[in-house]
């Protein structure tokens, strides 16, 4: 079955400091890839996407992701975290094809930032 | 403006009742979902429409209901609330581009059934 896994439940970090986020899939095809960020009290926003080409993405915010068909991830990067990236990250995958169109969520990276 | 629009953003309800969220959108989307969100859990899909006339269930559609009344308007409705029923719930739209589309949320309703 189709799954998301992101390991890190809860990360903290030092503002200024680099972050990366875990996300691994379980998926047969090509897998179709997004992050998405909820601030609080917020919805969720679409950082970046991956359907195909350069496995290095480029996303809003100064994030970027990088797909890895051998390991089955997609990770989460940004090189500088400012204090307004504190937020929960939630990796999916897509499901495509005939009637159906579903996003697979993981349970999603809450992040925390220290000044 | 918000592209999709949720209301209401908080209700407290009572086990029994009958509860209505509905959702709006302005950006001429054919699809609209319904998921709710659990700690812990992430997001789960509910319902979700392809156009008016489509209308289909998702993992967790027990106990909840939709009515699509226009292609911006998407209505989630739960005939007898229960307390575990009590989550945030999210509404989405997208507009499939070939093969693959993305999908984009709507603020959340906040829903707390006692």
């Amino acid at each position: 079955a189709q799954s998301v896994t992101q390991p890190d439940i809860h990360i903290t970090v030092s503002e200024g400091a680099s972050l990366e986020l875990r996300c691994n899939y379980s998926y047969g095809a090509t897998p179709y890839l997004f992050w998405y960020v909820q601030s609080p009290g917020q919805g969720l926003q679409l950082l970046l996407k991956y359907f195909s080409g350069d496995t290095l993405v480029q996303g809003i915010k100064g994030f970027e992701a990088e797909f890895k068909r051998s390991q089955s991830s997609f990770n989460l990067r940004k090189p500088s975290v400012h204090w307004s990236d504190a937020a929960e990250y939630f990796c999916a995958v897509g499901l495509y094809g005939g009637a159906t169109n579903k996003l697979i969520f993981g349970t999603g990276t809450l992040l925390a930032v220290q000044p | 403006d918000a592209d999709v629009t949720q209301t209401p953003r908080n209700r407290i309800t009572k086990t029994g009742k009958r509860i209505m969220l509905e959702c709006s959108q302005t950006k001429g989307h054919d699809r609209m979902y319904w998921y709710r969100q659990d700690p812990g859990l992430g997001l789960r899909l509910i319902y979700y429409s392809f156009d008016v006339k489509d209308i289909n269930k998702g993992e967790i559609s027990d106990g909840y209901s939709v009515s699509r009344q226009a292609q911006a308007k998407f209505s989630l409705s739960l005939e007898s609330a229960i307390p575990n029923q009590t989550a945030l719930y999210f509404c989405a739209t997208s507009d499939p581009a070939g093969v693959t589309d993305t999908q984009y949320f709507g603020p959340g309703t906040r829903l707390t059934v006692l």
